[in-house]
This record gives structure tokens, C-alpha cells and sequence, in this order.
């Protein structure tokens, strides 16, 4: 089946500690992308991915890297720099234009203890 | 920038009842719009899109939206819902010719009740 999955789908951190959430693709698309998800919030942009070995901050980057050395993989590492890590984390995919839909996997939620 | 307000952050109505979710957006040139829908702890999937011609845009589900340029809107509609719509709606933005990125609203959670 082809999709994208995330895993873990639950994790949690302890305060200081740095975590890498995974999001792998068999979509043979070249965009990803990394949301956060807070209650009333809606979706805010982290990091965008146009193609393999590139990659631009969103709306909220800070406390977060990224690494896109495949075109089928870009994890997220959630960084001890980052003040309100416990999210709803949301990866996603596309083909690249901007018109394109964007497929979504099923998340992973982070918690801080 | 584009900007997106979803005027209702929780719209219950009854099963087979109409409903209508409201979308208004702002930007400074022409823009896509989408509509995607969050089932319970799942991620989205898209409902509809409008990129160009026909302002009415059909989506799966029985879904429907109508671009207004001039009231910068584009409103979701169903004429008669499920229990199974019950979820998390986002309606979202791109500015033609812009970046790459979409922005998001807060999303309209929809409960349907029997």
C-alpha cells in the first residue's frame, strides 16, 4: 500500500532530552513537510522539504532540525532548545506544486514529562 | 501574507440536518483553497479544492464549497450530514505564484448527534 508512516505514534521525552520522530514515504513524492498541532490552534508549518538535500524553516523552526538525505524519509528532531514540545506532530507529503493535495500520515504524539 | 479564519470553532447539528462551516481568507493576490477533514487522532485528508474555473467545487463525502471573490470566502457545505462526519475540518490557503506552503485555519470541529 502506498502512504506515509510515522512513527513512534506515541512518545515521550524527559525535559533536556532530544527526540527524532520518523516519517517515511512510498509516494515517490518530492515535497514533505512537518506540522505541529495544538488544541484551537490548527495546523502551524515546522519545516518544508522541495527536494532531497534541501530543505526551508516553516512558521515555528525554532527548537526543531530536520535532514532530508532521502526522498522517501525526513525526520524530525525535537531538540531540548524547544519550550512546549508536548504536541500533536503531523508529517506530510506532495508531489511539489503548490495546487498539489497533501497526503498526510497518521501523526505521532509527543509528550514531555 | 494569506491568512484563514474559521468563524466557528465547534458546529454541533443533528443527523440529516444541513450544515454549512465557514471559511474566510485574506491575501493580497489570487489563492487556492482547500478544505481538508481530521478524523479522531488520525492526520487529514482533503475534501475538496479549488484552483480555477467553476466557483462551486465538488469533493467526496457529498461535500461542497463556494469561492467568493468578493467576500474572500469559501464556505463548506453538506445538505444532509452523518454521524460518520463527525471529525475536525481545516480549511487552508496558497497564494498563486507564491511559496510552496499552505496556511492553515484553527479548523471547525463538527459534532453530528442523532
Amino acid at each position: 500500500d502506498g502512504g506515509i508512516t510515522q512513527s513512534p505514534k506515541y512518545l515521550f521525552r524527559k525535559e533536556g532530552q532530544n527526540v527524532t520522530l520518523s516519517c517515511e514515504q512510498n509516494l515517490n513524492h518530492d515535497a514533505m513537510y512537518w506540522y505541529r498541532q495544538d488544541p484551537g490552534q490548527g495546523l502551524r508549518l515546522i519545516y518544508y522539504s522541495q527536494i532531497v538535500n534541501d530543505f526551508q524553516k516553516g512558521d515555528i523552526a525554532e527548537g526543531y532540525s530536520v535532514s532530508r538525505e532521502k526522498k522517501e524519509s525526513f525526520p524530525l528532531t525535537v531538540t531540548s532548545a524547544q519550550k512546549n514540545p508536548t504536541a500533536f506532530n503531523l508529517c506530510a507529503s506532495s508531489i511539489g506544486l503548490v495546487t498539489d493535495t497533501q497526503y498526510f500520515g497518521p501523526g505521532t504524539r509527543l509528550t514531555v514529562l | 501574507a494569506q491568512s484563514v479564519t474559521q468563524l466557528d470553532s465547534q458546529v454541533p447539528v443533528f443527523e440529516e440536518a444541513p450544515v454549512e462551516l465557514r471559511c474566510n481568507y485574506s491575501s493580497s493576490v489570487s489563492v487556492y483553497l482547500f478544505w481538508y477533514v481530521q478524523y479522531p487522532n488520525q492526520g487529514l485528508q482533503l475534501l475538496l479544492k479549488y484552483l480555477s474555473g467553476s466557483t462551486l467545487v465538488k469533493g467526496i463525502n457529498g461535500f461542497e464549497a463556494e469561492f467568493n471573490k468578493s467576500q474572500t470566502s469559501f464556505h463548506l457545505r453538506k445538505p444532509s450530514v452523518h454521524i460518520s462526519d463527525t471529525a475536525e475540518y481545516f480549511c487552508a490557503v496558497s497564494d498563486q505564484g507564491g511559496s510552496e506552503k499552505l496556511v492553515f485555519g484553527k479548523g471547525t470541529k463538527l459534532t453530528v448527534n442523532p
